[in-house]
């Protein structure tokens, strides 16, 4: 079975800096899908970013940018210039490449952005 | 486009009755994936169904059911409430469902008491 850790319940950082939220996971498999949502408090998820393992370059979404080192199995999310709408809880998820499209969430960091 | 949506935002039953929860997804997705999440946890997959299939199913019991509607729209069904059902259900819809990215609705706030 798959595991996924975020090893940082909390974090806080000042508006405009730079933030890096951590995850590793665990999995016999190698291919598979890694994924960051974003849970405001408004409760809605929403993807941040996405990675197909298979590829080496990690993926960038505007601020938003995944350092995936494949064989440490650890999946990073750098937020750069941190805006307070960043504030939310931010979640890791391992997806498997095939049966079906089971997430397998980490227990989350709440990030806060201080003005 | 409108995203995923969810009936009704929130709910209290007491223990013993049965719940449904509905979702409609994104127009075009064929693949609705529901979820569980507790205060302060990540969300736990309960089932998938596509194409009106169940694809999978998570560890729950089987007072918890679900089923997939022509129009790809689906019901998440549990039967004889727990407290510990208490919880957030979200839905989530992809295109094909399979590798695909998942889409959330804003999710069903249960309380069960």
């Amino acid at each position: 079975a798959q595991t996924v850790t975020q090893s940082q319940p909390e974090m806080s950082v000042q508006e405009a800096e730079t933030v890096t939220l951590s995850c590793t996971y665990d999995t016999s498999e190698s291919n598979y899908y890694l994924f960051w949502y974003k849970q405001p408090p408004s409760r809605q998820m929403i993807l941040v970013i996405r990675q197909e393992a298979y590829k080496q370059q990690n993926a960038t979404e505007n601020r938003f940018s995944v350092n995936f080192q494949k064989a440490a199995k650890s999946f990073s999310l750098k937020i750069s210039d941190s805006q307070l709408g960043d504030t939310a809880m931010y979640f890791c998820a391992f997806m498997k490449n095939f049966g079906n499209e089971k997430l397998t969430f980490g227990t989350g960091t709440r990030l806060t952005i201080i003005p | 486009d409108a995203g995923v949506t969810q009936s009704p935002t929130h709910l209290i039953k007491t223990r013993g009755q049965h719940v449904t929860l509905r979702c409609s997804p994104i127009s075009g997705h064929k693949s609705v994936s529901w979820y569980q999440q507790v205060l302060g946890q990540g969300p736990q997959f309960i089932f998938q169904y596509y194409e009106k299939e169940e694809r999978g199913r998570g560890n729950f019991p089987d007072r918890f059911s679900a089923r997939q509607f022509p129009n790809y729209s689906s019901e998440l069904n549990v039967n004889a409430l727990l407290l510990g059902d208490s919880a957030l259900y979200l839905c989530a819809s992809s295109l094909r469902g399979l590798g695909e990215t998942q889409y959330f609705g804003p999710g069903t706030r249960l309380l069960v008491l």
